[in-house]
């Protein structure tokens, strides 16, 4: 069965310095994709990045990057910069190349505060 | 508009009564899906949907009902609420064409049963 684990529940990190973000995941598929959510404290969710399983090179989008190992089956999220609007809860998550259900497995979640 | 929206946003209602949560989505995607948000727990899944005919359940569907009235409608249902079902709700929908296809997420509903 597929598994994520966000191990950080809460995590604090100085205004423009550099954060990553834990999570690890189980899956025996071969074909997977890997995402980052973030939720502001209004709630909704907002996608970040994501990774594919057979991506070569670690996802990138502006100042987010994952952090893809895969030998490892770790998806760290990192954010440079840390902007005081980055505070939120961030969720990895996880879908199956080979179930064809196009199901999410989400983490328990981190919450990051960005101090100024 | 939104691309997906979930009404109400925020509902109280008490032990024992049915209440249906509402999701409408304009994204025309096939899939849908129903998620409940626990602090610790992360998103867990109640029950998706491949179209009007298709509907499954997820890893925590007691208690849940859903009805896929139409490609773009996937309602949730709590027949008899009960105080542990006090969570944040989340519609969803995918093209679900491979594992790269993500979410377009609702706004939430945030539901409390007193």
């Amino acid at each position: 069965a597929q598994k994520i684990t966000q191990t950080q529940p809460g995590m604090f990190v100085q205004e423009k310095e550099a954060v990553t973000l834990d999570c690890t995941y189980d899956t025996s598929d071969q074909s997977y994709g890997l995402f980052w959510y973030k939720q502001p404290s209004s709630g909704e969710m907002i996608f970040l990045i994501y990774q594919g399983s057979y991506d070569e090179q670690n996802a990138t989008e502006g100042r987010y990057s994952l952090n893809f190992q895969k030998a490892r089956k770790s998806a760290n999220l990192v954010i440079s910069a840390s902007q005081l609007g980055d505070s939120a809860m961030y969720f990895c998550a996880m879908s199956s190349g080979s179930s064809n259900t196009g199901k999410l497995i989400f983490g328990q979640g981190t919450t990051l505060q960005v101090k100024p | 508009d939104a691309d997906v929206t979930q009404t109400p946003r925020n509902r109280i209602t008490k032990t024992g009564k049915r209440i249906m949560l509402e999701c409408s989505q304009t994204k025309g995607h096939d899939r849908m899906y129903w998620y409940r948000q626990d602090p610790g727990l992360g998103l867990r899944l109640i029950y998706y949907s491949f179209d009007v005919k298709d509907i499954n359940k997820g890893e925590i569907s007691d208690g849940y009902s859903v009805s896929r009235q139409a490609q773009a409608k996937f309602s949730l249902s709590l027949e008899s609420a009960i105080p542990n079902q006090t969570a944040l709700y989340f519609c969803a929908t995918s093209l679900g064409q491979g594992p790269w296809d993500g979410y377009t997420f609702g706004s939430g509903t945030r539901l409390t049963v007193v």
